[in-house]
C-alpha cells in the first residue's frame, strides 16, 4: 500500500528565512510525487511534480523539492517565503504501476509566514 | 479558461434525501476523480475514472456512487447522505493519473 506523511501539521517562517514542508512516502514501486497548494476557501493548486530525471524539480511561485530516494522523501522548499505563501500544502503520491492507482494525499502541513 | 466546475458549491440537506453534485471538465481530460477533505484527515479518494465507463474505488467510497456517461462529466452521487458524510467535496481531473491533477472549486455539504 502507498502512504504519504506530513509529519508537521504547521510550520512557522519569518518573511524573508528560508522555508521547508517536509514529506515522506511510501509505495510499492517507483513513486510519482506532487505538491499542492490550497489557499482559504480556494481548491488546490499544482505546484509541482517529480515523475523522472532531475531529483530537484522546480515549480511555480518559486518553490522547488528535492527528491531522495534512499530517504524516501520529497521536501518542498522556497529560498525566501513570502506571506503571501500562507497557506494549507499538501504532498501526494501514487506509484508508477499500471491501471488503477489511485494519488494518495497527506494530510497537510498549515504553512504561515510572518511579515 | 481551462477549468473544472463544480455544483452547487454549498449544499445543506437532510439525513436520507438522494442528492446529486455535478462535476464538468472542458479540458478533455481522461482521468477523474473525487476527494472529500475533513480536518486532520486532508483528501481521501472517494471514486476515480480513467476513462467514460471506467470507474473505481478510491480510499472512501462507502455511501457513494459515480458514473462517467460522457468524458466531461464525473456526477456524485449520494443515494442517502448521513451526516459522517457532511464535508468538503472536490473534483478533479487530469489528461492521464500520473499528470497533475485540476481541482474544481470545491463543494460544502451538510447533511443534517
Amino acid at each position: 500500500a502507498q502512504s504519504v506523511a506530513q509529519p508537521e501539521d504547521q510550520v512557522n517562517v519569518a518573511e524573508g528565512n528560508p522555508l521547508t514542508v517536509k514529506c515522506t512516502y511510501s509505495v510499492s514501486g517507483n513513486p510519482y510525487l506532487f505538491w499542492y497548494v490550497q489557499y482559504p476557501n480556494r481548491g488546490l493548486q499544482f505546484l509541482l511534480k517529480y515523475i523522472t530525471g532531475d531529483n530537484l524539480v522546480k515549480g511555480s511561485y518559486g518553490f522547488e523539492a528535492e527528491f531522495n530516494k534512499s530517504q524516501t522523501s520529497f521536501h518542498l522548499k522556497k529560498p525566501s517565503a513570502l506571506v503571501s505563501d500562507s497557506a494549507l500544502y499538501f504532498c501526494a503520491v501514487r506509484w508508477d504501476g499500471a491501471g488503477n492507482t489511485p494519488l494518495v494525499f497527506g494530510k497537510g502541513t498549515r504553512l504561515s509566514v510572518i511579515a | 479558461e481551462a477549468q473544472v466546475t463544480q455544483n452547487p458549491r454549498y449544499l445543506i440537506t437532510v439525513t436520507g434525501k438522494k442528492l446529486t453534485v455535478t462535476c464538468s471538465q472542458n479540458m478533455n481530460h481522461e482521468y477523474m476523480s473525487w476527494y472529500r477533505q475533513d480536518p486532520g484527515l486532508g483528501l481521501r479518494q472517494i471514486y476515480y475514472s480513467m476513462n467514460v465507463e471506467v470507474t473505481d474505488k478510491g480510499d472512501v467510497p462507502e455511501g457513494y456512487k459515480v458514473s462517467r456517461k460522457e468524458k466531461r462529466n464525473f456526477p456524485l452521487i449520494l443515494e442517502s447522505p448521513s451526516p459522517n458524510q457532511t464535508s468538503l467535496y472536490f473534483c478533479a481531473s487530469a489528461s492521464e493519473p500520473y499528470n497533475e491533477q485540476f481541482f474544481g472549486p470545491g463543494t460544502r455539504l451538510t447533511v443534517l
